[in-house]
């Protein structure tokens, strides 16, 4: 299925590198999240993402740093990350917001390593 | 209390075997639930949303027990196939309509010939 697509779908860097994970969904949908999805812990949801508006900013740290250009892409920019931030990294697109609670298409995720 | 909570197993079944999964939730407000699957290093799909009347697709069937709140999942003739994490999913609900979804860290089935 290519409904969500994600690239990179493995990445390794250091604490200082700089990086980017992009998603695109290709559902015609209008609402764009982040999870993050850590061994034995159940999905986090990081940002939310209704009409290219960041309209949820979960408690996240300012190392990650969201982009939605426009209704089909999510970047997710990485900067001075954690070995605790070690994850699966999941997109996921739903059709109609407001009201969240629309079936979610999630992507392949990206499974990042940070040394 | 966990938002969500779900015994995370593994149930070892047999082919042909029936399993069944519990969820329970917290938040009395709650109106919406799913079950998703994800199977081992690939991402969560949509398995069956709940409905308060209980519904049924092939050998799946979900209920939901508001008095209790608790959702649960029935597998009927389990297949190898079947192999995989079980995500329960309630919506928390929000003012302004922006509720969220919230999951369970996942119930892993496995089935063995």
């Amino acid at each position: 299925e290519t409904g969500v697509t994600q690239t990179p779908r493995h990445l390794v860097m250091g604490m200082t590198n700089k990086k980017s994970l992009k998603c695109e969904q290709h559902l015609g949908h209008n609402a764009m999240y982040w999870y993050k999805q850590s061994a034995k812990k159940p999905l986090e949801l990081m940002f939310v993402y209704s009409l290219e508006e960041r309209v949820e900013n979960n408690s996240v740290p300012s190392r990650f740093s969201p982009e939605c250009p426009n209704s089909s892409h999510l970047f997710l920019h990485l900067h001075t990350l954690q070995p605790e931030d070690s994850a699966l990294y999941l997109c996921a697109s739903s059709q109609t917001p407001p009201g969240w609670t629309d079936t979610q298409y999630f992507g392949p995720g990206t499974r990042l390593t940070v040394l | 209390r966990k938002e969500v909570e779900q015994d995370p197993g593994p149930f070892n079944v047999p082919e042909g075997a029936t399993v069944a999964f519990n969820c329970t939730y917290s938040n009395s407000a709650s109106q919406s639930f799913f079950w998703y699957r994800q199977d081992c290093r690939k991402e969560p799909k949509l398995l069956m949303s709940v409905y308060s009347s209980g519904n049924e697709d092939g050998r799946f069937t979900a209920q939901l027990n508001r008095a209790s709140q608790y959702i649960s999942l029935l597998i009927r003739d389990s297949k190898l196939s079947d192999s995989a994490t079980y995500l329960c999913v309630v919506n928390r609900p929000h003012r302004d309509n922006t509720d969220k979804l919230i999951f369970g860290t996942g119930t892993r089935l496995q089935v063995f010939p």
